[in-house]
C-alpha cells in the first residue's frame, strides 16, 4: 500500500522566512495530493492541493510543487507569519473517493 | 457555512466502558471517513462509508471498534469495551463523493478521548 514520508518533524523559521517542507510517496498510482493545516484543538483543514496532472501550484503566499519521476512534492511558504505557526500534513491518494495515507506531520513554528 | 460536526468533543471514560462518538457530514456529501490521531501513529483510516454502505474498515479492530451510519446525516463509532491504548483524537472527515476533481475531505473538530 502507499507510504508517505515527511520532513522535516519540525522547523522553526523567523518571521518573513521561507518554510520548506518536504514528502515522498511509494505508490507510482497515486494522483492527489493535499496539505492541511492543524491549528491546536482543531481538525485539519486544506490549505492546498495539487493533482499529478499539474507540476506545480500557488495560492497567495503558498505553493505546492510535485515531482511524479521522483515521487515527492513540497509545499513552499513564502514571507511567513506567526499565524503560520501550526501542524501540518502531506497526503497521498489514488483514486477519488478513497482514504487519504499521510505523512507524519511537520510542526511549524514562526517566531517574531 | 458548511461543516463537519462531532459530539462529543471530550471524552474522559474509564476502561472497559463502551464510549459513541457521533458525526454529522456536510450535506449532500455521501463518502465519511473516521480517521484516529495519535503522538506515536500519526493520522491512521478506521473505516470510510459511501452512501452509508462500508467500504474499508481494515484500519479498525474488528473485537471492540465499529461504525455505522444510521442516516444520511449521521455517523457513529462505538467502542466496547474501552482500553487506554484508544486514547487519541477521533476526526470525522466527509468528501463529495462522486469522484470528480473536488472530492476533498474536510474534516471535523475531532473527539479527545480519554480513556482511564
Amino acid at each position: 500500500g502507499e507510504n508517505v514520508e515527511q520532513h522535516p518533524s519540525t522547523l522553526s523559521v523567523q518571521e518573513g522566512d521561507s518554510a520548506v517542507i518536504k514528502c515522498t510517496y511509494s505508490d507510482s498510482a497515486s494522483n492527489y495530493f493535499p496539505w492541511y493545516k492543524q491549528e491546536l484543538g482543531k481538525g485539519p483543514q486544506l490549505i492546498i492541493d495539487i493533482r499529478s496532472n499539474v507540476g506545480e501550484k500557488k495560492d497567495q503566499r503558498i505553493a505546492v510543487t510535485l515531482n511524479k519521476t521522483a515521487k515527492h512534492f513540497s509545499l513552499h511558504i513564502t514571507e511567513t507569519q506567526p499565524e503560520d505557526s501550526a501542524v501540518y500534513f502531506c497526503a497521498a491518494r489514488r483514486q477519488a473517493g478513497t482514504a487519504l495515507i499521510f505523512g507524519k506531520g511537520t510542526t511549524l513554528s514562526v517566531s517574531s | 457555512d458548511a461543516r463537519v460536526t462531532q459530539t462529543p468533543r471530550d471524552k474522559v471514560t474509564e476502561m472497559g466502558q463502551e464510549v459513541t462518538m457521533r458525526c454529522q457530514p456536510i450535506l449532500g456529501h455521501n463518502t465519511v471517513f473516521w480517521y484516529r490521531q495519535t503522538m506515536m501513529q500519526g493520522l491512521e483510516l478506521l473505516a470510510y462509508f459511501r452512501n452509508r454502505a462500508p467500504l474499508d474498515d481494515s484500519g479498525m479492530p474488528k473485537d471492540r471498534f465499529s461504525a455505522e451510519m444510521p442516516d444520511a446525516t449521521l455517523a457513529t463509532l462505538k467502542i466496547q469495551p474501552s482500553e487506554p491504548r484508544d486514547s487519541a483524537v477521533y476526526f470525522c472527515a466527509s468528501a463529495p463523493g462522486g469522484g470528480g476533481p473536488t472530492d476533498t475531505q474536510y474534516f471535523g473538530p475531532g473527539t479527545r478521548l480519554t480513556v482511564l
